[in-house]
């Protein structure tokens, strides 16, 4: 059963564009979301997180949108860099669990 | 440790055969989980312990895959019986270890069953 579902699977930017990815999820007793990044032959990293009790965090040029209503999420990446090319998972638990469950990614290219 | 690290990072193992992973957490780190990634997928947990103890293992896929951390620091996968579906990347993360904090990841083992 996948409880978060992400899109788009693959999204491709200029150098300055602001790519933007999004999850939605089921399990409303979550409540906690991340955001991790990976890099080819890297481990996930964690880029953001947000708790449902804000609509919005930022961190740099990182950006969460919360929903709770709409039980989505999104993460929008400004004047992003090649640098930024990588795979994105958004990921979210609860607090009785400790495991994280992970949408399946998208992979963003940066074009310089 | 500086990170988490994990070995071998590359296993191809027959069909049939037993494989055992490894994993090193951060030193401080009292959670450690054990995920299963597909390519082209995210992770799937499998399993996690509280220093040695083992809450959860509702995620292992069936009863030959067996996960152990005797002394609450290093842990190892094991897997019996390999099958073609077995093959993934597996990849261990750490915590400090209260609820919901930041999981560090390791590079992953990719195994690999013919």
């Amino acid at each position: 059963q996948q409880q978060v579902k992400q899109s788009p699977q693959s999204l491709i930017v200029q150098k300055g564009g602001i790519p933007i990815i999004n999850c939605a999820y089921e399990n409303t007793a979550f409540d906690y979301f991340p955001w991790y990044q990976q890099f080819p032959g890297k481990g996930p990293a964690l880029l953001i997180a947000i708790r449902p009790d804000v609509s919005e965090k930022k961190e740099g040029r990182f950006t969460i949108s919360f929903n709770k209503s709409a039980k989505q999420f999104s993460l929008h990446i400004m004047d992003s860099q090649p640098g930024d090319s990588a795979t994105y998972f958004c990921a979210a638990s609860w607090s009785s669990a400790r495991q994280l469950t992970f949408g399946s990614g998208t992979q963003l290219t940066v074009l310089p | 440790g500086a990170g988490v690290s994990q070995s071998p990072r590359y296993k191809v193992t027959k069909r049939g055969q037993d494989v055992t992973l490894r994993c090193d957490p951060i030193s401080s780190h009292a959670t450690l989980y054990w995920y299963q990634q597909a390519l082209g997928q995210g992770p799937e947990f499998l399993t996690y312990f509280n220093y040695e103890a083992q809450p959860d293992k509702s995620g292992l896929p069936s009863d030959r895959f067996s996960a152990e951390r005797p002394e609450g620091s290093i842990s190892t996968l094991t897997i019996q019986r390999t099958e073609q579906r077995d093959s993934a990347m597996y990849r261990c993360a750490s915590s400090l270890g209260r609820n919901t904090d930041t999981q560090y990841f390791g590079p992953g083992t990719r195994l690999t069953v013919l």
